[in-house]
């Protein structure tokens, strides 16, 4: 089956306790994104890669980092997660990045205490 | 960060009604705009992508129109049902915001039986 899996479905952790959210598509998109969505704001593009080895930053990139070291995974890094990211965290890929809408992961639900 | 609305935030319709909202955004430098339907508790899911000035899509009783000259896309319900309670999302892209999609806040649809 075609998905976007992501890893964990939820998630409590601690002020400045590194983590990371994992991303994994089966259906060879080149393009990823991550955004984090809170109520209303609608979703926030947090960072998103058009192929391997290349990442930009979206409108909330502060406090994140991800690599996209292969084309199926793209990980969502939070060094020192503090409050403020408490969120929904979706990834998203598709085929180009433009044309063919995106296929969504099941969410994380990340709070930081 | 590029200006998307949508409107109404939300709308209650009876089963059986036809009902339709608007996402509005910038004019210049368009290049793709997408809907989405989100469910409670789910992923949201691509209803439509449009990149063509006087697009019309349609997906059983759900349609849209694109206006690109004056910015906004209309998404109109035909004869709603229960199973249209969603939030409706719009995205949009530019040409010089290469892979940077906006999300409208979302316009959530309750049909009443």
């Amino acid at each position: 089956e075609a998905q976007v899996t992501q890893n964990p479905r939820y998630l409590i952790t601690v002020t400045g306790k590194k983590l990371t959210v994992t991303c994994s598509q089966n259906m060879n998109h080149e393009y990823m994104s991550w955004y984090r969505q809170d109520p209303g704001l609608g979703l926030r593009q947090i960072y998103y890669s058009m192929n391997v080895e290349v990442t930009d930053k979206g409108d909330v990139p502060e406090g994140y980092k991800v690599s996209r070291k292969e084309k199926r995974n793209f990980p969502l890094i939070l060094e020192s997660p503090s409050p403020n990211q408490t969120s929904l965290y979706f990834c998203a890929s598709s085929l180009y990045g433009q044309g063919l809408g995106y296929t969504f992961g099941s969410g994380t639900r990340l709070t930081v205490v | 960060i590029l200006n998307v609305e949508q409107s109404p935030q939300s709308l209650h319709v009876q089963e059986g009604d036809s009902t339709n909202f608007t996402c509005s955004f910038p004019s210049s430098n368009f290049y793709a705009l997408h809907w989405y339907r989100w469910e409670t508790a789910k992923s949201p899911e691509a209803l439509f992508v449009m990149t063509l000035n006087g697009d019309e899509k349609k997906k059983g009783r759900i349609s849209a129109t694109l206006n690109t000259k004056e910015g906004y896309s209309y998404l109109y319900i035909k004869g709603s049902q229960p199973e249209d309670s969603a939030t409706y999302l719009c995205a949009f892209m530019t040409t010089d915001s290469w892979g940077k999609f906006q999300f409208g806040a979302g316009t959530q649809v309750v049909v009443t039986p």
